[in-house]
């Protein structure tokens, strides 16, 4: 079945310090990729999405690409900020069912 | 943009009461609304998917007479966490998709949570 696997965190880093979170996945077909983030104490955010290979999402600073040939969709900021500090969750849409599959959240904590 | 507001944001009960949590959509139809339980430190775990004016189905180990779902209008599910025990403390979350629009167009919509604690 469809399955999203995410690095394990928590990943703690200097402010301006560049970030990466990895996040491959395991689908049938062709699903839609998105990042949510939370941050304490609240509901998810929908960060950025991409809907199909090559696509690139972007929102705050924030990237991932669609990547087909390596199942996989990263996520990237250049120059982090101590309020980017949060949880962050890869997910997946696709298949027959209507549900979102999450990967396990990555806490990022960054420092001033 | 599509706004979920989930009431209440937090909430303490004693043991062997039931609470009840409501997940609306403030600004769209929501034809499908999914209840999520999270564990401190740990993913989200989906518990149901709800429809509006059927049965809630629920995923595999969730007790479908503890955790009640209705969702009787397009714009209201509710969680009722019956005979509440202190392991059924947690953070709640519903999402929801616009009638007729797959998540692949905004993605799912998240109420803030809800943090039930029963002593």
């Amino acid at each position: 079945g469809n399955s999203v696997t995410q690095m394990e965190g928590p990943v703690t880093l200097s402010e301006e310090a560049f970030l990466t979170i990895n996040c491959t996945y395991t689908a049938t077909g062709y699903p839609s990729l998105f990042w949510y983030v939370q941050y304490p104490g609240e509901g998810l955010q929908l960060l950025l999405k991409a809907t199909k290979a090559d696509d690139k999402g972007s929102n705050k600073g924030f990237e991932a690409t669609y990547r087909k040939e390596t199942t996989s969709f990263h996520l990237e900021k250049g120059s982090v900020q101590v309020s980017d500090s949060a949880v962050y969750f890869c997910a997946l849409f696709g298949g027959a069912t209507n549900k979102l599959i999450f990967g396990t959240g990555t806490l990022l904590a960054v420092q001033p | 943009g599509a706004v979920v507001s989930q009431h209440p944001s937090w909430v303490i009960c004693k043991s062997g009461t039931s609470v009840k949590i409501e997940c609306r959509s403030l600004d769209f139809q929501a034809t499908t609304m999914f209840w999520y339980r999270q564990f401190p430190k740990q993913s989200l775990m989906l518990m149901a998917t709800s429809n509006e004016g059927s049965k809630a189905t629920y995923e595999q180990g969730v007790e479908k007479d503890k955790f009640l779902i209705n969702h009787a209008s397009l714009t209201l599910s509710t969680l009722t966490v019956t005979s509440a025990h202190p392991e059924d403390s947690s953070f709640y979350i519903c999402s929801a998709i616009a009638g007729g629009r797959g998540p692949g167009v905004d993605g799912y919509t998240f109420g803030s949570g809800t943090r039930l604690t029963v002593v």
